[in-house]
């Protein structure tokens, strides 16, 4: 089945660091691929997604390019703040399918 | 505004006890999710629904029960057939099943035994 692996956490960085957290996927056809974002004692929040492969998701400062050849979708930003300190998942959806999720990674950011 | 409502925000349970949590929406989508998260864990699907008076199960759907009555309203029940009921619960919504298509998601209830 599908399935999606992200880096462990937790991520610390130093505010205005380069950010990369890695994700790969397993799955057969052509899924669809998200960032979701999770604040503390909050429900996910949409980042970006991409939805073919080689396009590139944006939002807020953060980037992932949608990789085929190397099934991966890494979440990119170039220079971090405290407030983007958080719970990242990577998702995907299949045809037919719900999303599957990665196990998360924490970003804590300091000042 | 346009968004998920969960409710309660915090819900205690009782040994043998059913609750159910709300889940309502005003999208207009037509599929909706509940997702259970534990610690330090990403989310599993419990049940989802594409259309009203349907639904399926998900990847951990014993010990809980949901109906569709309303393209609203989506509510979860925790049944007492549910051993390890503590978690985080997060409803979701999207336009439809799509592939394409984003879930949206509410602010979560979180779930404690007495």
């Amino acid at each position: 089945g599908d399935s999606v692996t992200q880096m462990e956490g937790p991520v610390t960085l130093s505010e205005e660091a380069f950010l990369t957290i890695n994700c790969t996927y397993t799955a057969t056809g052509y899924p669809s691929l998200f960032w979701y974002v999770q604040y503390p004692g909050e429900g996910l929040q949409l980042l970006l997604k991409a939805t073919k492969a080689d396009d590139k998701g944006s939002n807020k400062g953060f980037e992932a390019t949608y990789r085929k050849e190397t099934t991966s979708f890494h979440l990119e930003k170039g220079s971090v703040q405290v407030s983007d300190s958080a719970v990242y998942f990577c998702a995907l959806r299949n045809a037919g399918n719900m999303l599957t999720f990665g196990g998360g990674t924490r970003l804590m950011v300091k000042p | 505004d346009g968004g998920i409502t969960q409710s309660p925000k915090y819900l205690f349970r009782k040994e043998g006890q059913n609750v159910t949590l709300s889940c309502e929406q005003n999208l207009n989508h037509d599929a909706m999710y509940w997702y259970r998260q534990d610690p330090g864990q990403g989310l599993r699907l419990i049940y989802y629904s594409q259309i009203v008076n349907d639904f399926q199960k998900g990847d951990i759907a014993e010990g809980y029960s949901v109906s569709r009555e309303k393209k609203e309203s989506f509510p979860l029940t925790v049944t007492s057939a549910q051993k390890n009921p503590t978690a985080f619960y997060l409803c979701a919504s999207s336009i439809s099943a799509g592939v394409n298509q984003p879930q949206h998601f509410g602010d979560g209830t979180r779930l404690s035994i007495l």
